[in-house]
């Protein structure tokens, strides 16, 4: 099955600690994504990748850490510098479609608690 | 002003009927636009694209205004599995950049 993973599926984080967020995708997309969702907000662009070994800061960067070291995967670290860290993570992964514009696509979310 | 902006209901409708979200966005160079569906405590789903001479899925229909730069989707004879949030979704086509509304609630009942 093609698809894009996200695990853990709840996690739950002690104020100081540093957690990594795992996003997986076998569609061979070459572009992938971060957000976060809070209750009553859209969903907010952390960061994004267009192609391996590059990225860039989306609209709220700050506290947040990501690598793209292989096309199928874009972890993100969320860092003690991060002041409110509980939210749900999205990860998106989008490919060009013939004819199409860019699409993007969502994993099944990361749900994360600050304890 | 918010970049797109919609209604965040609750639309409570009965089952079978039609429902219109509209949807504004501030950026005129935007290019791309979409709406997707997202259950609660769940990831959003694309429900369709939007193109400019309007396309419809079935029950569903979304029409682009750019002139008075907003978006539609209408649901007819709405079914008890249309409940969720519709989320309005534009993308100025930089590096796939997308802006989300916060979305508008449905709730289909008996």
């Amino acid at each position: 099955d093609g698809g894009i993973t996200q695990s853990p599926k709840y996690l739950f984080r002690k104020e100081g600690q540093n957690v990594t967020l795992s996003c997986e995708q076998n569609l061979n997309h070459d572009a992938m994504y971060w957000y976060r969702q809070d209750p009553g907000q859209g969903l907010r662009l952390i960061y994004y990748s267009q192609i391996v070994n590059d990225f860039q800061k989306g609209d709220i960067a700050e506290g947040y850490s990501v690598s793209r070291e292989k096309k199928e995967s874009f972890p993100l670290t969320v860092t003690s510098a991060q002041k409110n860290p509980t939210a749900f993570y999205l990860c998106a992964s989008s490919g060009r479609d013939p004819g199409a514009t860019d699409t993007q696509y969502f994993g099944p979310g990361t749900r994360l608690t600050v304890l | 002003r918010k970049e797109v902006e919609q209604d965040p209901g609750p639309f409570n409708v009965p089952e079978g009927a039609t429902v219109a979200f509209n949807c504004t966005y501030s950026n005129s160079a935007s290019q791309s636009f979409f709406w997707y569906r997202q259950d609660c405590r769940k990831e959003p789903k694309l429900l369709m694209s939007v193109y400019s001479s309007g396309n419809e899925d079935g029950r569903f229909t979304a029409q682009l205004n750019r002139a008075s730069q907003y978006i539609s989707l209408l649901i007819r004879d709405s079914k008890l599995s249309d409940s969720a949030t519709y989320l309005c979704v534009v993308s100025t086509g930089t590096a796939s950049k997308l802006t989300f509304g916060t979305g508008t609630r449905l709730q289909v009942t008996l």
